[in-house]
């Protein structure tokens, strides 16, 4: 079974610009988080979609958006880029299990804005 | 809100040495808890989980205990090797949401 993938793994943007990262989550995984990674903030979640809709949003501004789409792959959204989103964004999937079951993370998105 | 803490890094051992990782938390309800591994230029690896107290996750050499009373999960291997180098995450998943709050993470070098 495939594991999580994300694309593209690296990216380079201006301050400024927009950017979309795209997470296809393991085949039968209906649940896809986000997470940022940066050396000062550690691992911070974004937000969580199930069935096409977001169900937990972390404490980042309106400017990070996300989707989920029928076939569960997910994409997020940076608008107005910020020298302080460089960051390795990090993707993963889970099956629906309560009380929270184990994610299953991808390899990551480096973002690198200048 | 709910947290982790982990023991500050970084951590550097001789192979075969005795490995303990420090990690308690705070949480409301009943958190499941987590050991990620991150090797350089990838992403995260779950390394063992336990879902209620006093459930004990092992895989690979690696242990870790679910404490209520103490609130930890410390994660513990008798015998390092140097393919161990990597950060180390402890998590909680808060109950009902696929949300995994995170440690700052405790960076481990294994020397030969």
């Amino acid at each position: 079974k495939a594991g999580v993938t994300q694309t593209p793994r690296y990216l380079i943007k201006t301050r400024g610009q927009q950017v979309t990262l795209s997470c296809s989550p393991i085949s039968g995984h209906r649940s896809v988080s986000w997470y940022q990674q940066t050396p000062g903030q550690g691992l911070q979640f974004l937000f969580e979609y199930f069935s096409e809709t977001q169900r937990n949003k972390g404490n980042f501004p309106g400017r990070f958006s996300g989707r989920q789409f029928s076939n569960s792959r997910s994409e997020m959204n940076v608008s107005t880029l910020e020298l302080g989103d460089s960051a390795l964004y990090l993707c993963a999937s889970s099956l629906e299990i309560a009380g929270g079951g184990e994610q299953y993370f991808g390899p990551g998105t480096r973002l690198t804005v200048t | 809100g709910n947290s982790v803490t982990q023991m500050e890094g970084p951590v550097t051992l001789s192979e075969e040495a005795f490995l303990t990782i420090n990690c308690t938390y705070t949480a409301t309800g009943y958190p499941s808890l987590f050991w990620y591994v991150q090797y350089p230029g990838e992403g995260l690896q779950l390394l063992l989980k336990a879902t209620k107290a006093d459930d004990k996750g092992s895989n690979k050499g690696f242990e870790a205990t679910y404490r209520k009373e103490t609130t930890s999960f410390h994660l513990e291997k008798g015998s390092v090797q140097v393919s161990d180098s990597a950060v180390y995450f402890c998590a909680l998943s808060e109950w009902g949401a696929q949300k995994l709050v995170f440690g700052q993470g405790t960076r481990l070098t294994i020397n030969p």
